[in-house]
Formats: C-alpha cells, structure tokens, sequence
C-alpha cells in the first residue's frame, strides 16, 4: 500500500512569495489533515477536510493560507504571501472515516522563509 | 482548542535506563493515541488507547490510560539507541480531528 506521498521536500522562497505544497493521501482515505510544525514543537492542525469538505479550518490564517480538495483525492496547501515565521515543516496525514483509525503521515514539506 | 500537555519536555536516559512520558488533558477523552517521531521523520502511529483504566503493550512499551480517562502514560524499559525520538500523545476533538500533544523528546546515550 503506497503511502502518504508530498511534494517537494523542501523549499526555499523570500518573505512575501507564494508558495504550494501538494499532498496525495492513501487511496481510498475519506479524510485528510494538513498540520503546521515549528521546529522543536508538536503538529499544529492547520484543516481537515472529509472528502471535499472543509470539517475544521478554525486555525488556518485565512488572511493568508488557503487550502483545497477539489475531486475529494488530493490537497494543496497554499501560503500567499509567506511571513519568516511561516518557516516549519508542513505534514500532510490521511486517514479512513472512522473516528478510531490511525492516521499516517506524509514526509512533509520542509519551508524556509528567508 | 484542546490542551494536552506532556511531561517531561526532554528526557536523557542513558542506555538500558527506563523512560516515561505523561500526558494530561484538562477536558476526558475519548480515545488517545500515541505517536513515535524519529528526528527528521514524521510521526508514524504506536497505539490507540479507548477503555478507562486500559493498558497495552508492545514489547518493551508499556501504554496506560487513566481511570478518568484524563491522563495517559507510556513507559519503556531497557531503552535502546532505537527508541530515540519524540513521543506524542494525541487525542480527538469534536469532528474526529487529531490534537498533538507537546511531546517528549527522549535521547538515548549509548
């Protein structure tokens, strides 16, 4: 079973840039996170989505991160513009439906704003 | 949002030592599960924990939930080089989402 495949593994990009980060969770996987991780602290849940609905986005920053899942299959997340302190790893984790699975987790996306 | 704070932060045990970590919610859960993160990895599912007073084990890992199902523990025994890295509890929240824990970090000197 493949797994949780993210891209790219890192990025580099100014303060004020754009950037994307794309996220293919485990076929057949209802629900997908995407989680914030400052280095030296725990995942921060940035949103869920079951399917392609948006369950929780209650502390993604509106004002500048947007995230979709058009077809239901794969998510972007997109920082538009980027802030120093957005630099952190960015883990993508599916999961099925049921509320006592477990979820597994991409490799992430390593960003430095600089 | 939920707070679940673990204890310690950072834990150096010389090799073979024992370990524990602690995690405490303010609010009861309804399930915890536990998570291993390597340095550089990403956290990769140990166990789920769902009964008041349950405990399981993996080997040398030793998974407790409390009776109010408040509180959680995991316990290692004879560490090894192996079981270096960040520990964290992660409990549910309303919508089935997954809140982490703050984590302990564990070195293990050889």
């Amino acid at each position: 079973e493949a797994g949780v495949a993210q891209s790219p593994r890192y990025k580099i990009i100014e303060k004020r840039q754009s950037v994307a980060f794309w996220c293919n969770p485990i076929s057949g996987h209802a629900t997908l996170y995407w989680y914030q991780q400052i280095l030296g602290q725990g995942p921060k849940l940035l949103i869920q989505f079951q399917n392609n609905g948006v369950v929780d986005d209650s502390q993604l920053p509106k004002d500048r991160f947007s995230a979709e899942r058009l077809k239901g299959v794969d998510s972007t997340l997109k920082i538009q513009p980027a802030k120093l302190e957005d630099s952190a790893v960015y883990l993508c984790a599916s999961r099925k439906g049921r509320a006592d699975t477990e979820a597994f987790f991409g490799q992430g996306t390593r960003l430095t704003v600089v | 949002g939920q707070q679940v704070m673990q204890i310690p932060q950072y834990q150096h045990v010389q090799e073979g030592e024992d370990f524990t970590t602690y995690c405490n919610s303010s609010t009861t859960l309804s399930n915890i599960q536990w998570y291993k993160q390597r340095p550089g990895g990403h956290p990769v599912f140990l166990i789920q924990l769902v009964k008041s007073g349950e405990v399981k084990k993996q080997k040398r890992l030793t998974f407790q939930f409390g009776e109010a199902k408040k509180n959680s523990s995991l316990h290692i025994t004879a560490t090894q080089t192996t079981d270096v890295g960040t520990y964290f509890c992660v409990s549910w929240a309303g919508a089935n989402n997954l809140f982490f824990g703050t984590g302990t970090r564990l070195t293990v000197i050889p």
